[in-house]
């Protein structure tokens, strides 16, 4: 079975600070891997997936199967980064089946 | 607001009772996914739709819980005889399903069902 944990429930950085979500998965396949974000009082959203390459928000992502992790990077934390951060892993033919970790609240602080 | 819409927001009901929560996905979205987030976890999957067609359900959901989306528009989601255990947020979310990674899930805003 799949599994996704995120060590840290809480994180606080400074404004400014690089910070760096921890996701760790477990997974027999080969996984495609998400981060979601729900900010205060919003919904939860996607912010990136690993298959995209992309940057978003300053945010980036890097897979690396060997060490089975899926780390949320970005050099210089905003205060409007400050949210509650899911990692997510899919498999199987709906990509919108997806298995969360617990969370981790990012504080950014002025 | 165009986006994914459940109602009601809060449920509050006695152990024992049934509810049911509405989910309107965005027009157009064929695929609707039901999940259940309890306090300090993540959401879990619970079960979704491919237009009326039901085409997964997780072991989370026991025969109490049942998801019906008769049209393939608004979908509903009852549980009877409520337990205690059954208190969370169910989240619903929809996709216009594109093959592979395209996918992008769009949740609603959930409903917060307590059972006392």
């Amino acid at each position: 079975a799949q599994r996704v944990t995120q060590p840290e429930k809480l994180l606080s950085v400074f404004k400014g600070a690089p910070v760096e979500l921890k996701c760790n998965y477990s997974y027999s396949g080969s996984p495609e891997l998400f981060w979601y974000v729900q900010y205060s009082r919003q919904r939860l959203q996607l912010l990136l997936r690993h298959i995209s390459r992309e940057s978003i928000k300053g945010f980036t992502a890097d897979l690396n199967k060997g060490e089975t992790s899926f780390h949320l990077k970005k050099p210089f934390a905003q205060e409007e980064d400050s949210a509650m951060y899911y990692c997510a892993l899919s498999r199987g033919t709906s990509y919108g089946k997806l298995t969360f970790g617990q969370g981790t609240i990012l504080t950014v602080h002025p | 607001d165009t986006g994914v819409s459940q109602n009601p927001r809060h449920k509050i009901t006695k152990r024992g009772q049934n509810v049911t929560f509405r989910c309107d996905p965005i027009s157009e979205h064929n695929r609707l996914y039901w999940y259940r987030q309890t306090l300090g976890q993540g959401p879990e999957f619970l079960t979704y739709f491919q237009n009326e067609a039901q085409l997964e359900k997780s072991r989370l959901l026991s025969d109490r819980f049942s998801a019906e989306r008769p049209k393939g528009s608004f979908s509903t989601l009852e549980i009877q005889r409520t337990e205690q255990g059954d208190s969370a947020m169910y989240l619903c979310a929809s996709s216009l399903g594109e093959t592979g990674l395209n996918e992008k899930l769009f949740f609603g805003s959930g409903t917060q069902l307590s059972v006392l």
